[in-house]
């Protein structure tokens, strides 16, 4: 049972244009978000995060908005640069313990 | 900022032999670690919670008797694949909460290749 779900493996983009990044979850526990980013043979960075209190966060050209009703919260980078090509997973957090549930992940690749 | 070091990064072992991999909080306190396990094109998976000073706590299917974990320190915690096959062949990473509210800092990762 996938509790996070990023339903698009990938996403291409112009560069200049805004990237958005999908992720529902299913757990009504989540109480914390995350995004990360992520290069081939690295560890994951960690983006930006959004509580469950929060509809929105924002943090220069990173933005990511939460819909509690639908489950459902998505990362907004504009404009998207080249350098942001990689691959994006969001986590979840419950409110029992500290440690996160993942997404499948998107390739973002942004064309110059 | 809150670091966490990974080492090795890049490993090639023989199949039935042991490997130890090392994650360290360079410039905090981590009582708890975690270790992920992602295959190529998928998701991180936690495998274990590795918790200072006492056992860690295993995901389910994992198995404990294979992937040791041992965290003994504040700032140190160890993952061993034992007996190593070649389906252990996956990129191994360690995060910890460093408490700041960024969220988790994660280790470069370790490339496991068991031939």
């Amino acid at each position: 049972d996938q509790q996070v779900k990023q339903n698009s493996p990938s996403l291409s983009v112009q560069e200049g244009r805004i990237s958005i990044l999908n992720c529902d979850y299913t757990n009504s526990m989540f109480d914390y978000f995350l995004w990360y980013k992520k290069y081939p043979a690295e560890g994951p960075t960690f983006l930006i995060s959004i509580s469950s209190i929060k509809d929105k966060n924002e943090d220069g050209r990173f933005t990511v908005f939460l819909n509690k009703s639908a489950k459902h919260l998505s990362l907004h980078i504009v404009p998207s640069q080249p350098g942001d090509s990689a691959v994006y997973f969001c986590a979840a957090r419950g409110r029992a313990g500290n440690m996160l549930t993942f997404g499948g992940g998107t390739r973002l690749m942004v064309k110059p | 900022g809150a670091v966490v070091s990974q080492h090795p990064s890049r490993v090639i072992c023989k199949s039935g032999t042991s490997v130890k991999i090392e994650c360290r909080s360079l410039d905090f306190q981590a009582t708890t670690m975690f270790w992920y396990r992602q295959f190529p094109k998928q998701s991180l998976m936690l495998m274990a919670t590795s918790n200072e000073g006492s056992k860690a706590t295993y995901e389910q299917g994992v198995e404990k008797d294979k992937f040791l974990i041992n965290h003994a320190s504040l700032t140190l915690s160890t993952l061993t694949v034992t007996s190593a096959h070649p389906e252990d062949s996956s990129f191994y990473i360690c995060s910890a909460d460093s408490r700041q509210s960024w969220g988790y800092t994660f280790g470069s990762g370790t490339r496991l290749t068991v031939v």
